[in-house]
Parts: structure tokens; sequence; C-alpha cells
């Protein structure tokens, strides 16, 4: 079946330090691919999206690039903040329902 | 814009009881979808409605069911509630088209004691 794979957390950075959370999906067909972020007692909300191949998705600093050919679709921020600091979730979706596929979730830590 | 809304925000039952949650999507949004967040199984999708209907469905037992109204307002019921379904319960509103971007709400902490 369908799913997504994350690096496991907590992943604990300094202010202003480089973020990469990486994110390999399976599927058969082809699914547009999401990342969603959630604060704490929150629920979850839209950081990007990218529904093809090659497609960049990018939102407040956060970039992530559809790579098909390594079934990829990596979370990269270039400086963090300490108001960064959530649980980041990798998901994808189908092209033919609404049904979302979530990968494990990865915690993120940014001090200050 | 009002945003998707759930009731109550926490919740506590007893073993064997039944428990409705109840999620009001964004106006106008005709989609309702209900995900199940636990810390071991992360977040799984129980079902979707769209104009009344059941249009897709987790792997879930029987026990899990829902249904949506004519408002769009959609309802989830557990019944013999079990400890394992202590969870988060999101719901996710889009406007109904497949590929619509779903919004989520503040979600529903069940515990089950």
């Amino acid at each position: 079946g369908n799913s997504v794979t994350q690096m496991e957390g907590p992943v604990t950075l300094s202010e202003e330090a480089f973020l990469t959370i990486n994110c390999t999906y399976t599927a058969t067909g082809y699914p547009s691919l999401f990342w969603y972020v959630q604060y704490p007692g929150e629920g979850l909300q839209l950081l990007l999206k990218a529904t093809k191949a090659d497609d960049k998705g990018s939102n407040k600093g956060f970039e992530a690039t559809y790579r098909k050919e390594t079934t990829s679709f990596h979370l990269e921020k270039g400086s963090v903040q300490v108001s960064d600091s959530a649980v980041y979730f990798c998901a994808l979706r189908m092209e033919y329902g609404n049904k979302l596929v979530f990968g494990a979730g990865t915690i993120l830590r940014v001090k200050s | 814009k009002a945003g998707v809304t759930q009731t109550p925000r926490y919740l506590i039952k007893t073993r064997g009881q039944q428990v409705t949650l109840s999620c009001s999507p964004i106006s106008g949004h005709r989609s309702v979808s209900w995900y199940q967040q636990t810390p071991g199984q992360g977040l799984q999708f129980l079902f979707e409605y769209f104009s009344e209907t059941q249009r897709n469905k987790g792997n879930f037992p029987g026990r899990f069911s829902g249904r949506q109204f004519s408002n769009s307002r959609s309802e989830m019921n557990v019944s013999t509630l079990e400890l394992g379904d202590s969870a988060l319960y999101l719901c996710a509103s889009s406007r109904g088209g497949v590929g619509n971007e779903q919004f989520f709400g503040p979600g529903t902490r069940l515990t089950v004691l």
C-alpha cells in the first residue's frame, strides 16, 4: 500500500541553524505531497505542498521539492527560529481521493 | 471566515461506554474527513463524508461510525470504548472536489479509563 517514511526525532537545533527533515514515500500512481505542522494543543496546518514531480513547494521560509526519481520530499529551512518548534508531518494524497497518508511525524525543538 | 470547529475539545469516558464527537466544517465546505492520532499509530484515516454519504473508509473496526447532516456537519461515534481508543480525533473539511485543500480542526482529546 501507499506509505510515508520520515526521519525520527526529536531534532534539536539552535536558532538560525539549517533544517532538513527527510521524507520518502511509496505509492503506486502519482501522489500529491504535503508537509503539515502541528503546534502544541492544536490541529494540523498545511505548510506547503507539491502536486507533481519537480514541483517545489514553499512557505514561511520552508521549502520542499518533489523528487520522483528518489521518491522524496525533504523539508528544508535555511534559518530556524524558536517559533518553528513543532511537530512536522509529511503526507501524500493519491490522485483519486482525499485520504491523506501521513508519516510518523518529526518533533523539532529550536533553542535560543 | 470561521475555521473548523470540533466539540467537545476534551472528553473522558470509561471502557464499554460510547461516545459521539462533532465537527462543524468551514462554511461552504461539503467534505469532512476524520483522523485518529495516537502516539503509537500516528495519524490514521477513519472515513470521509461528502454530501451526507460516506465516500471513503479507513481500516477501523465497525465500532467506529460516522454520519453527515444536510448542513455538512459531521459526527463520529465510537461504541464499546476500549483503552486503545484514547486518542486525539481530528476532523478536516474541504470544498469537496478531489484534490481540494483540507483544513483541520483543533481536535477532540478522548481519554478512555
